[in-house]
């Protein structure tokens, strides 16, 4: 199995809004709706921010979304802050039960 | 609240069996299904396996050949083996629980804080 596809980074100042893709195929993204968002600060575990394309666990700032359109899922941050500064991973539940994630996108707050 | 914490050398030999176990506490392993996933050095996550506590599993199919997990019920833990080691599986090893409470399924909510396992000589 492949790697979903993220950019390698992405950037923005403080107060703006920004979108992470992650690009998979029909036999993860696009077949099911189990698409999970991960933060992951330096040295630290990940964190979940979004599950089952856009649902926000208890705890996670709404200003973090989750969408999907075909193969391609989508994180958004708005208004972002200072502490948004971390790797996002996208992950797909896949057609052979298993899981796959992206590359991973450094978000640089500026 | 469910905590994971992993545990096991942090050195392995090249072409030797890296072991690592997780011990879960503040919940039952008796439901779910309880994952590995690594972090390389300078990489993305990977996934590589998971276990149901009724002792099914699935491998990412790149480890498959190398990979065994197993579930121990009476002490709340789960361990991965990953045989024939090189300096590529040097990672950052996290185990994590895999949510699974239909409708929402499938999705990483707990996670250890993750063990640094190098392979050199």
């Amino acid at each position: 199995q492949s790697a979903l596809t993220q950019p390698a980074s992405v950037s923005g100042s403080p107060g703006q809004s920004i979108t992470i893709s992650c690009t998979g195929t029909s036999s993860d993204i696009g077949g099911y709706d189990y698409v999970s968002w991960y933060q992951q600060h330096p040295g630290k575990a990940p964190q979940l921010m979004i599950y089952d394309v856009s649902k926000r666990p208890s705890g996670v700032s709404n200003r973090f979304s989750g969408s999907k359109s075909g193969n391609t899922a989508s994180l958004a941050i708005s208004g972002l802050q200072p502490e948004d500064e971390a790797d996002y991973y996208c992950t797909s539940y896949t057609s052979s039960s298993t899981f796959v994630f992206g590359g991973g996108t450094k978000l640089t707050v500026l | 609240q469910v905590q994971l914490q992993e545990s096991g050398p942090g050195l392995v030999k090249p072409s030797e069996t890296l072991s690592l176990t997780c011990t879960v506490s503040g919940g039952s392993i008796s439901k779910d299904y309880w994952s590995w996933v690594r972090l390389p050095p300078g990489r993305g996550l990977e996934f590589i396996g998971y276990i149901h506590y009724s002792g099914s599993t699935n491998r990412n199919p790149s480890l498959k050949s190398r990979v065994t997990i197993s579930v121990d019920l009476s002490k709340n833990q789960f361990s991965l083996r990953l045989r024939s080691v090189t300096a590529a599986d040097t990672a950052v090893y996290y185990c994590a629980r895999v949510s699974d409470i239909p409708p929402s399924r499938f999705y990483f909510d707990y996670w250890g804080q993750g063990t640094l396992v190098t392979v050199s000589s």
